[in-house]
Order: structure tokens, then sequence, then C-alpha cells
């Protein structure tokens, strides 16, 4: 059972580069959530979804994109990135009713220069 | 809008005990969740109060006022590897009940 994964750990982006942060979880968790954050401060929502096929924007959704096709994956994509994405992104899950215990993936560390 | 306020830092010796504050401001509520997070690492869950009053999970324990909009989290018998950031989290009723909003976190030092 190893929860949510994430990949890659780390990535660095030249600025205007694409690229999508791969998150599955293996709880059968329906809902998912994608956080940026930056350093010293806490988490900020970019997007989440209550299961397959339904997404909606969190408090910082620009410059982001997110899709559910399944129940397992949640992929973030950054179009054109942009220093300001530079941060650390985090992916949880967590039950229905129960959005007060999310489970977190280990993070991926995203720097663009 | 939706705020929290927690302690930026606190510093504690170890075996102490030491309490985290954490103030919100919603306009609708469901509960006070806390996290913890070592440097590097992911956030894990600690505890939720959706009802006032006291829940304790071994050295932890976790304190709701709703009237105060106020909660604590208490930790004892501190250890060094308590040594992390704590994070407040309120499950706000407003615009969904699907997601959570964090508070900018306390860095919790232990000094031994």
């Amino acid at each position: 059972n190893a929860g949510v994964t994430q990949t890659p750990k780390f990535r660095i982006l030249k600025i205007g580069q694409s690229m999508t942060l791969q998150c599955t979880q293996d709880m059968n968790h329906n809902y998912m959530y994608w956080y940026r954050q930056d350093p010293g401060m806490g988490l900020k929502l970019i997007y989440y979804s209550v299961g397959a096929g339904i997404t909606d924007k969190g408090e910082v959704p620009n410059g982001y994109n997110v899709s559910r096709s399944t129940t397992e994956d949640f992929p973030l994509r950054l179009e054109l990135a942009a220093p300001s994405q530079t941060s650390v992104y985090f992916c949880a899950s967590s039950s229905p009713g129960q959005e007060y215990e999310q489970y977190f993936g280990p993070g991926t560390r995203l720097t663009v220069t | 809008g939706q705020s929290l306020e927690q302690p930026s830092e606190v510093t504690a010796v170890e075996g102490a005990i030491v309490q985290i504050n954490c103030t919100y401001q919603t306009s609708g509520f469901y509960g006070l969740s806390w996290y913890q997070q070592h440097d590097g690492g992911a956030p894990t869950f600690l505890s939720y109060n959706g009802l006032d009053g006291l829940e304790e999970t071994g050295r932890f324990s976790s304190f709701l006022s709703r009237s105060d909009s106020y909660g604590y989290l208490l930790l004892q018998e501190l250890q060094m590897k308590d040594s992390a950031s704590y994070f407040c989290a309120v499950r706000d009723r407003v615009s969904s009940a699907s997601k959570i909003i964090f508070g900018s976190g306390t860095r919790l030092s232990i000094r031994p």
C-alpha cells in the first residue's frame, strides 16, 4: 500500500516550458487535491476533484490545469512556466466526508529559471 | 473570506509542555484540523475537532471553542523529534465542504 505517490521529486524548468506533475493514490479515495507551498508558508489549494471527471478551482488556479479521468490519478499541468511558479507541490487525497484528514504525497520541488 | 492566525515560531524545552494557538475567521465552519510537517517532508494529519472540547491522542491533545473561534494544539513530554512546523486548518462550510484552508504554520523548535 503506497498511499499517495508523486513524480518527479525534483524538476528545473526554463521560463515558458510546460510539464505535468503526476499524482497517484491507491486508497480508493474519491477526493484529491493539489497544493503549492512557498518557503515558510502554509499550503495554498490550486485545484481539487471530488471524483473522476469532476474538478474545481481552489485559491490559486491561474497558470495550472488538471484532469481526473480515473479515481487513482490526478495530474497537474503547467503550460507556460513562470518564476512565480517556483514552489513545492503537494498532492493529497481523502475520503468523502473526511476532508479534514488528508493524506499527502512526498511533494515535487519545482524551480523555474 | 477566511483567515487563520497562529504564531510563526515557538520555542520550548525537551520534556516540557507547549501550546500552539489558532484563531480563525470564516463565514461558515465545520471543524479544525492540525497537521505536522518536518523540514523537507510532507504534512501529516494529527487531529480533528468537529465539536467543542478536548481530543487526546497520546502526547498530543487538541482543543476547540466555537464560541471563541479558537483552538489549540497541546504537546506534552516534548521530544526532539517534535521539532517541526504545525498547521491548523479549517474545514469551511460556505464555498464547499470538499476542502480545507491552511494557516501559515507555527515552527516549533525544541531545546535540550
